[in-house]
């Protein structure tokens, strides 16, 4: 069965904190990416990456960043915490010669405060 | 990139009902996925569309992309209360890698 993880489900930090978000596959996708999810907002593309240590800003970059060292891992950064950063994120990855569906992580809902 | 627009953003339905949720995209769409979402979970996989005029069904659920490859409709024959949640459109625009738009969601209720 085909699993995308994140590492955390529910997440509460301080504002200021660096906070890592985890994501790990195992189908040996070549895409991963990270939305984040607000209510009225729908999902919102932050970064996604097409290769290891590649990396393409999404559409609402600004205050994250991601690291991809290993196919199978990709890991969303954020520098400084803050409240305007509570949301929910979601993970996925894709297989681009395919041309299939994303498969998408349960989601970490982060709380900054 | 383009912008998806979901209508209507909710809907009430009683079970048995039929429905049909809208995705309008402002450019010619390469790709038109549908998700499904349960409250606070990821997202799952419904469909996906790729040719104008193409329709496909799964179970009660049918999604259909117009000719001209700039809307899409999802409809619910019968509606149970397993069909109950967030009903998302999803758009590739980048023409390879995959990076999906999606639209802002259509949240449905089935009361029994």
């Amino acid at each position: 069965d085909v699993k995308v993880t994140q590492s955390s489900r529910y997440l509460v930090k301080r504002t200021g904190e660096k906070v890592f978000l985890e994501c790990v596959q195992d189908m040996d996708h070549e895409n991963m990416f990270w939305y984040r999810q607000d209510p009225g907002l729908g999902l919102r593309l932050i970064y996604f990456s097409y290769d290891v240590k590649m990396k393409e800003k999404g559409d609402i970059p600004e205050g994250y960043s991601v690291s991809r060292e290993k196919k199978e891992r990709f890991s969303l950064i954020l520098e400084s915490a803050s409240t305007n950063q509570t949301s929910m994120y979601l993970c996925a990855s894709s297989h681009p010669p395919q041309k299939t569906e994303a498969f998408f992580g349960q989601g970490t809902r982060l709380t900054v405060v | 990139s383009q912008e998806l627009e979901q209508s209507p953003q909710s809907l009430i339905v009683q079970e048995g009902k039929n429905l049909t949720i809208n995705c309008t995209s402002s450019k010619t769409l390469y790709g038109l996925y549908w998700y499904k979402q349960k409250y606070g979970e990821g997202l799952i996989f419904l469909m996906m569309l790729q040719k104008g005029g193409e329709e496909k069904s799964h179970e009660k659920i049918t999604a259909k992309l117009d000719e001209k490859k700039q809307q899409s409709s999802l409809h619910i024959t019968a509606s149970q209360p397993s069909h109950a949640g967030i009903y998302l459109c999803g758009a590739d625009d980048s023409g390879g890698y995959q990076k999906v738009t999606f639209g802002t969601g259509t949240k449905l209720q089935v009361i029994p």
